[in-house]
């Protein structure tokens, strides 16, 4: 039982480029999100899922996608990569609405 | 729209001293209530959470919480501190109609001095 698991561990972009950081959680979990981590911010939902084919936003989705095919799988989009975007991504998943949340390790992402 | 504050930024204590973490919410509703615990280059974890019924709620490694909706903290406490609890520790609070979207705090930087 892996848990949460997130690829890559590490990322360096160039502005403008595009990657797509994967999240896979092996838990049967309906929910999943994903959050950016700044400096003495906290954590900001970015997007978050309550079921294969259902999204929605977070507080600060603007310059990311996300999809949700499978109940495992919730990769985050990055479409035009900028310095804004550099952060820690974590992504966590529960059961339901109002539980514990499970996190993954995260991605750290420079935009250069 | 919900917010949580943590006022300490950073707070030093000495092993085997007690410790208490501050944590106030804004929510309309009665709140669902969390702390996580981050280490070094970690994910976060679970200490505790509060959904509803003893204000008193006891977590992993011996930390517990009080939720007062008087005074809309839910403050972390330890009676002893061990070295291995220096990390970082988010309050958050959990809003929208199931419950289901987390606001943190902007977190409190433990240090233990040995």
């Amino acid at each position: 039982n892996a848990g949460v698991t997130q690829t890559p561990k590490f990322r360096i972009l160039k502005i403008g480029q595009s990657m797509t950081l994967q999240c896979t959680q092996d838990m049967n979990h309906n929910y999943m999100y994903w959050y950016r981590q700044d400096p003495g911010m906290g954590l900001k939902l970015i997007y978050y899922s309550v079921g294969a084919g259902i999204t929605d936003k977070g507080e600060v989705p603007n310059g990311y996608n996300v999809s949700r095919s499978t109940t495992e799988d919730f990769p985050l989009r990055l479409e035009l990569a900028a310095p804004s975007q550099t952060s820690v991504y974590f992504c966590a998943s529960s059961y339901a609405g109002g539980g514990e949340q499970f996190f993954g390790p995260g991605t750290r992402l420079t935009v250069l | 729209a919900q917010s949580v504050t943590q006022p300490d930024i950073h707070i030093t204590v000495s092993e085997g001293a007690s410790l208490e973490l501050r944590c106030n919410y804004s929510y309309g509703a009665t709140p669902y209530l969390f702390w996580y615990v981050q280490s070094p280059g970690q994910g976060l974890q679970l200490l505790l959470k509060y959904f509803s019924g003893d204000t008193l709620v006891q977590g992993i490694k011996g930390f517990e919480a009080e939720f007062k909706r008087s005074q809309s903290s839910f403050n972390l406490r330890k009676p002893s501190v061990h070295w291995s609890d220096a990390a970082e520790y988010f309050c958050a609070v959990a809003a929208g109609s199931s419950g289901d979207k987390l606001t943190f705090g902007t977190g409190t930087r433990l240090a233990v001095r040995p």
